[in-house]
């Protein structure tokens, strides 16, 4: 049972550049969530979905998309990446209210 | 708007205290609040989880409690050991509205041997 994982752990991009964070969950939770951590602060909510077919904006949600076509997997996507989304990111999933599971996070950083 | 805070954001002890953590939440129409541990480079794990019908929830040398009355949560670590140091924070969910967990920024502990 590996949880949440998380791909890749670490990246470097270019201003503007593309990439996808990968995030896959083997707890059949309906609901997943991106959250970004930027040092000495707490963690912003991006992107959030309740189930497959189903997303929603978080507080910060410029600059990323998000897609959930099966229960297991929740990509997130930047596009025209900027040296302001440099972070970490972390996702996680729960099944309703209940513990929330994350992943080991990818650190990001935009050159 | 829900708001959650932690203070101190840091702390240092001797090993062997007893020590209280802080959590202040705007939100008197919570749902559940839960306490994370997140080592350095790591992600988080979750540590207790205390529903709002609960007062408080124990786990070894860890014990929360939460009044929904003054919006606070505490985390009491018994016998603190180095190796308890990380950085703790909490984060609270509404009944209302969609299961987001709204975050503190932390409190970063250190237990000196």
């Amino acid at each position: 049972n590996a949880g949440v994982t998380q791909t890749p752990k670490f990246r470097i991009l270019k201003i503007g550049q593309s990439m996808t964070l990968q995030c896959a969950q083997d707890m059949n939770h309906n609901y997943m969530y991106w959250y970004r951590q930027d040092p000495g602060m707490g963690l912003k909510l991006i992107y959030y979905s309740v189930g497959a077919g189903i997303t929603d904006k978080g507080e910060v949600p410029n600059g990323y998309n998000v897609s959930r076509s099966t229960t297991e997997d929740f990509p997130l996507r930047l596009e025209l990446a900027a040296p302001s989304q440099t972070s970490v990111y972390f996702c996680a999933s729960t099944q309703g209210r209940t513990e929330a599971f994350f992943g080991q996070g990818t650190r990001l950083t935009v050159v | 708007k829900q708001e959650v805070t932690q203070i101190p954001a840091a702390l240092s002890v001797p090993e062997g205290e007893n020590l209280v953590l802080n959590c202040s939440f705007t939100d008197s129409a919570i749902y559940n609040l839960q306490w994370f541990r997140q080592d350095p480079g790591k992600g988080l794990t979750s540590l207790l989880l205390i529903q709002s019908s609960q007062r408080e929830q124990t786990s070894g040398r860890l014990n929360a409690s939460l009044d929904k009355s003054s919006g606070r949560s505490t985390l009491y670590i018994a016998a603190s050991q180095p190796g308890d140091s990380a950085t703790y924070l909490c984060a609270e969910t509404a009944t209302s509205g969609t299961y987001k967990y709204i975050f503190g920024t932390g409190t970063r502990l250190k237990v000196l041997a």
